[in-house]
């Protein structure tokens, strides 16, 4: 079946890293992406998105990579800081399927002092 | 503050319980959404309501029951619920319903516990 799933459900890194959290994806239908970042105690917020005709996007420290061939979504922060842990997800959006939207389980990222 | 707030934060309830959980959006948004949050699993989307019609239900059990009075309020009122049904519900809105305007601003969400 279709399925949106993460690689990794945890990743430690120590601050100042470069961090790279990825997500694979099986629904070649699906053309929209999101990358949410939640912390402790509060909702998912939006961090940035990527349609399926980019391969790259950069926001400010943050860049998502779409591979389309292998079905993979990468998202990397660079410099890594405190304030960046806590849990990531990826999201899938089709358009040929009533705009479905499917989230990952999730990737808790720990960032070490 | 992302402009949608959840009340309460926090609700214990036993099974025979009545409550209701209430989302309120400050972003003039024409969908909202309730999510259900369990641990080590995926958001699972429960109802969707643009401009105040109820667009989908995802196969949610009849003791959920979303309200939606307008474009800025909703409401889930919970009756006889299960153990297993202890999670955090969250809230969204969004611009309305379309690839574009998928981007989903949340709340901080409602901590249940059934007991």
């Amino acid at each position: 079946g279709e399925s949106v799933g993460l690689h990794l459900p945890t990743l430690s890194v120590q601050e100042g890293d470069n961090s790279i959290i990825n997500c694979a994806y099986s629904n070649s239908a699906s053309d929209y992406f999101i990358w949410y970042k939640q912390e402790s105690g509060k909702g998912p917020q939006f961090i940035i998105d990527i349609r399926s005709n980019m391969d790259k996007r950069q926001g400010q420290r943050v860049t998502v990579l779409l591979n389309k061939t292998v079905k993979h979504l990468s998202l990397q922060i660079a410099a890594t800081q405190p304030g960046d842990s806590a849990v990531y997800f990826c999201a899938e959006i089709s358009l040929y399927n009533n705009n479905d939207m499917r989230f990952g389980a999730g990737t808790r990222l720990t960032v070490k002092p | 503050e992302t402009g949608v707030t959840q009340t309460p934060r926090h609700l214990v309830m036993g099974m025979t319980n009545k409550k209701s959980l209430k989302c309120e959006q400050h972003l003039g948004h024409n969908a909202m959404y309730w999510y259900k949050q369990s641990a080590k699993k995926p958001l699972e989307l429960m109802f969707v309501y643009n401009f105040k019609e109820q667009t989908e239900n995802n196969s949610v059990p009849s003791r959920f029951s979303p309200e939606c009075p307008n474009s800025s309020h909703l409401f889930l009122h919970l009756h006889t619920l299960q153990p297993e049904d202890s999670a955090l519900y969250l809230c969204a809105s969004s611009h309305g319903e379309g690839p574009t305007n998928e981007k989903l601003f949340f709340g901080s969400g409602t901590q249940l516990s059934v007991l």
